[in-house]
C-alpha cells in the first residue's frame, strides 16, 4: 500500500506569494495531520482533521495560513502570503481510529523555503 | 510546561552496543499513549515503538524496547545491538486521552560509529 504522499517535495518561493502543499493520508485512515519542523521550534502540530472536519487548527499561526479537506483522500495547506518565517519542513500524517496505538504515519514532507 | 523532555541531545555509540535514550513526561491524565519516531537524514518520521500507560508489559518491536516507569514518567527507548543505519534523530511523542494529537520532545540525535 502506498503511504501518505505529499506535493511538491522541495518548494522555493519569493515572499508574497502564495504557497499550496498537497497531502494524500492512507486510504481508509480518518484522520490527517499538519505538522511543521524548524530548528527553532521543533515539530509542531498546525492543524488536524477527523473525516475531513477540521477538529483542531490552534497550532495554525496566522491568518495566512489556512487548510481544507475536501474530501477522504485530499488535503491541502496554504499559505497567502508566505513570509520568509514560513520556511521549514511540512509534514502531513494520517491515522485510523479504530483499535491498535493508532499510530501516526507521516509523508515524506515538503521543505518549504521563501526567499 | 514541557509535556515530553529528552535532555540529551546528542548521543554517541558503538556499533553493536546498546544505547537508552530517555524520554520523560508530564501529564495528569490516567489514559495516555507514548510513541517513538525515527527520523533519518532523509526526512522522513518512521514509527517505532508504543507503549500505552495500562500496558503492563514494556513494548519491544526487535532491537527497539521501551522502557517504561510509570511512577518516574519516563519511557527510555533502548536500543539494542545498534546498527550504522540507527544513525539518525529520535522524537518521543505523547498522546493524552481524548485527543488524536501528538505532542513531541525536541529529539536525541544519534550517532553510531563503525
Amino acid at each position: 500500500d502506498a503511504g501518505v504522499i505529499q506535493s511538491p517535495r522541495h518548494e522555493v518561493t519569493e515572499m508574497g506569494q502564495e504557497v499550496t502543499l498537497r497531502c494524500k493520508p492512507i486510504s481508509g485512515h480518518d484522520y490527517l495531520f499538519w505538522y511543521r519542523q524548524t530548528m527553532m521550534r521543533g515539530l509542531e502540530l498546525l492543524i488536524y482533521f477527523n473525516n475531513n472536519v477540521p477538529i483542531d487548527d490552534s497550532g495554525m499561526p496566522e491568518d495566512r495560513f489556512s487548510a481544507k479537506m475536501p474530501n477522504a483522500s485530499f488535503s491541502t495547506l496554504k499559505i497567502q502570503p508566505s513570509e520568509p518565517r514560513d520556511s521549514a519542513v511540512y509534514f502531513c500524517a494520517s491515522s485510523l481510529l479504530a483499535g491498535g496505538p493508532r499510530e501516526q504515519y507521516f509523508g515524506p514532507g515538503t521543505r518549504l523555503t521563501v526567499t | 510546561a514541557q509535556k515530553i523532555t529528552q535532555t540529551q541531545p546528542g548521543m554517541f555509540v558503538q556499533e553493536k552496543e546498546a544505547v537508552t535514550l530517555d524520554c520523560t513526561y508530564d501529564t495528569s491524565d490516567q489514559s495516555y499513549g507514548l510513541f517513538w519516531y525515527k527520523q533519518p537524514s532523509s526526512g522522513e518520521m518512521i514509527f517505532l515503538i508504543y507503549q500505552g500507560s495500562y500496558d503492563e508489559q514494556n513494548a519491544t518491536e526487535g532491537r527497539y524496547s521501551l522502557n517504561f516507569q510509570k511512577a518516574r514518567k519516563s519511557a527510555n527507548l533502548v536500543i539494542s545491538a545498534s546498527q550504522l543505519g540507527d544513525s539518525a534523530m529520535y522524537f518521543c511523542a505523547m498522546r493524552e486521552r481524548g485527543f488524536q494529537k501528538l505532542v513531541f520532545g525536541t529529539g536525541t540525535r544519534l550517532l553510531v560509529s563503525p
